[in-house]
């Protein structure tokens, strides 16, 4: 069963630090998801790419945030300086068009 | 303002009976929704998908409901068993393609 596999699944670091996480699509997907779940605001996208275009990231901080697809098979997305109020748990999921997406397992990020 | 609205509070029911989830939304027009489950530590898994001009899908012991004039969905699950508690999230197509927009999600529990 094909899966949408994410690494780290927990990262824990001070603050200031860069994290990166990685994401490894279904094969054959064209559109990438990246998103962040908090209690408080429940899951929110963040970016999203099609054929490894961005297509949106409006839903990103700019100043520390950046997400790119360097090739078809790993997303990553980083965040430079990180903060406390990155603390979150972070999902990749892909899909194909109007179809549903699949997710991964997440990594939970926590920002000292 | 966009909003998806889904029951805040936990929904406790016993097993065997029916559970029924709400999905509200305003100022949207989605083509189509989605109902995600996602169960503790683990990403969201895609369960069902309706589209703008369907009234009604099923699936084994779901059933989803979309009435675009009173803008919502209501999700069915007939003769609940403990193992679909879970927390249950609805999600609207936002912007073309599969972007999608979700609510915060409603945790189930079936009880013996």
């Amino acid at each position: 069963d094909a899966r949408v596999t994410q690494t780290p699944r927990h990262k824990v670091t001070e603050m200031g630090q860069e994290v990166t996480m990685r994401c490894q699509p279904i094969l054959g997907h064209n559109t990438v998801f990246w998103y962040r779940q908090t209690m408080m605001q429940g899951l929110e996208l963040l970016a999203y790419f099609r054929n490894r275009a961005p297509l949106d990231d409006s839903g990103m901080p700019k100043d520390r945030f950046s997400a790119e697809m360097p090739d078809a098979t790993l997303a990553t997305l980083k965040i430079q300086p990180s903060e406390p109020r990155d603390s979150a748990v972070y999902f990749c999921a892909s899909g194909s068009q109007e179809q549903p997406q699949h997710f991964g397992d997440g990594t939970r990020l926590s920002i000292l | 303002s966009q909003k998806i609205e889904q029951n805040s509070e936990a929904l406790n029911i016993q097993e065997g009976k029916t559970a029924t989830l709400t999905c509200n939304y305003t100022n949207y027009s989605p083509a189509y929704l989605q109902w995600y489950r996602q169960d503790p530590g683990r990403g969201p898994v895609f369960l069902l998908l309706i589209r703008e001009n369907e009234k009604e899908k099923r699936k084994e012991r779901l059933k989803v409901t979309f009435d675009t004039t009173l803008k919502q969905s209501l999700f069915h699950i007939t003769a609940s068993q403990p193992a679909d508690s879970a927390t249950y999230l609805c999600a609207l197509e936002s912007g073309g393609g599969n972007k999608l927009t979700f609510g915060t999600g409603t945790q189930l529990k079936v009880e013996l």
